[in-house]
């Protein structure tokens, strides 16, 4: 997981609050995926973008949640009024162009770490 | 409903011998498998991974296992090490799903000296 880069690594925000996860692929991939980790849970898929792209977004809760990956700068992973529930471990990852199946591998960061009081 | 099932939450091996990690889908559209390791309060690492049109991949002291027919893949670590304690996560993924992978829910692996 070295070289995708998030921050922060941990978050604590009040019930209604605003949360904003950053998330900064590594050098020469062009593909972000954002996964939620729920605890004693695996991860699970929320979202996928290129930039400027929303590509999948089919694991993202229709409310309250939003993503981008702007032409310029970290994709962002942005949840409004915050509830208890959604405290979670946020990972992001990253691949190159080239598609999975053809050997490609996609590289984690290490995770921002979100508590709802 | 879990599409990849690690029905082994925890396994301990002695260091110095096999670790067998076992993982099944259900979903016969993937294709591609991956194996993670992940250390507590830290990104899953990339292990290992295998297309379904090969059987066996190996990566020095790992390889994996592919049984398309019994929908079954297996993680073998030999020999074991202390610093391999850590949860495990098998993962999938299916051509045109996007590259999105289903992840299991993992199996902590405890290697004693």
């Amino acid at each position: 997981n070295a070289g995708v880069m998030q921050n922060p690594r941990h978050l604590v925000r009040r019930r209604g609050q605003e949360a904003r996860l950053r998330c900064s692929p590594m050098k020469g991939h062009s593909h972000v995926y954002w996964y939620r980790q729920l605890p004693e849970e695996g991860l699970k898929f929320m979202v996928y973008l290129q930039k400027e792209n929303i590509i999948d977004e089919s694991g993202m809760p229709k409310e309250r949640f939003s993503a981008e990956f702007p032409k310029e700068g970290p994709s962002i992973l942005r949840i409004q009024q915050v509830v208890r529930g959604d405290s979670a471990a946020y990972f992001c990852a990253s691949s190159p162009d080239r598609e999975l199946h053809s050997g490609n591998t996609i590289y984690f960061g290490e995770g921002s770490w979100l508590t709802v009081v | 409903d879990q599409q990849v099932k690690q029905n082994s939450p925890s396994l301990s091996v002695q260091e110095g011998r096999i670790s067998i990690l076992n993982c099944d889908y259900t979903n016969s559209m993937f294709d591609y498998f991956l194996w993670y390791k992940k250390y507590p309060a830290e990104g899953p690492t990339f292990l290992i991974s295998i297309s379904s049109i090969k059987d066996k991949n190996e990566d020095g002291r790992f390889t994996v296992f592919l049984n398309k027919s019994a929908k079954h893949l297996s993680l073998h670590i030999v020999p074991s090490q202390p610093g391999d304690s850590a949860v495990y996560f098998c993962a999938a993924s299916s051509k045109g799903g996007s590259e999105k992978l289903v992840f299991g829910k993992g199996t902590k692996l405890t290697v004693n000296p």
